[in-house]
């Protein structure tokens, strides 16, 4: 696609439930990066990845959090459990390479706003 | 600990006139670049203007520049003739390898108002 898509939009869950958070990123992309943006906060870094290459998750804040990237495409991110500290907007984003990345900077998605009541 | 720190949350301007964001920034690295987005009611991130480390020339994308001071690690962001669409958030980060993980370091952001 022509932008980084990432569904839902937003997504309100129940304390304990599992939600899922997918980003489809521009076609072609090698590098995919999610963020997560909680209120009046910066963005976290989540996860890394790049290629084929084994993900960095070096970000992700518990065990309840997984993502995965199938075909070097589509990648999902699954929170287990949802506390309410989870609620914050989640930001997918991508570019071509790792190099171009630096050169002309990541393309980001419009975020998913996860609310946990 | 590699960190970006944007001292002001909000700022405000006149329609026309000229603002400066501010950005310090702390790294160990020798190779890494600088950013500055732009993030509307929206949410998505819009890149506004970068800056290559080992550039000493400072970056200017029309009505956008930076200040890139490398010894102070220091990296302002000047918006002139302001415009009602410029009215956002403004986000500061550093992409680089940091911790063993190339990703990029973002500061808490400075909230923007463009007064007519």
């Amino acid at each position: 696609g022509a932008g980084v898509s990432q569904s839902p939009s937003n997504k309100v869950t129940e304390k304990g439930k599992d939600v899922e958070l997918r980003c489809d990123p521009i076609s072609g992309h090698t590098a995919l990066y999610w963020y997560r943006q909680s209120l009046g906060q910066g963005l976290e870094f989540l996860i890394y990845f790049q290629g084929n290459s084994a993900p960095d998750k070096s970000g992700l804040p518990s065990d309840r959090f997984s993502a995965e990237r199938t075909g070097g495409s589509v990648s999902t991110l699954t929170i287990q459990r949802t506390q309410q500290e989870d609620s914050a907007v989640y930001l997918c984003a991508s570019s071509s390479t790792r190099l171009a990345g630096g050169l002309y900077g990541y393309t980001f998605g419009s975020g998913t706003r996860l609310t946990v009541v | 600990a590699q960190t970006v720190t944007q001292s002001q949350p909000e700022m405000s301007v006149q329609e026309a006139e000229t603002v400066t964001l501010s950005c310090t920034y702390d790294t160990s690295e020798s190779d890494y670049y600088l950013f500055w987005y732009k993030q509307p009611p929206s949410r998505q991130m819009i890149l506004v203007i970068r800056q290559e480390a080992y550039k000493q020339q400072n970056a200017t994308e029309n009505r956008f520049s930076v200040n890139f001071q490398k010894a102070a690690k220091s990296f302002s962001l000047k918006i002139s003739d302001s415009q009602l669409g410029d009215a956002a958030m403004y986000f500061c980060a550093s992409l680089g390898e940091y911790s063993g993980t190339y990703k990029y370091i973002f500061g808490t952001g400075t909230r923007l108002k463009v007064l007519a």
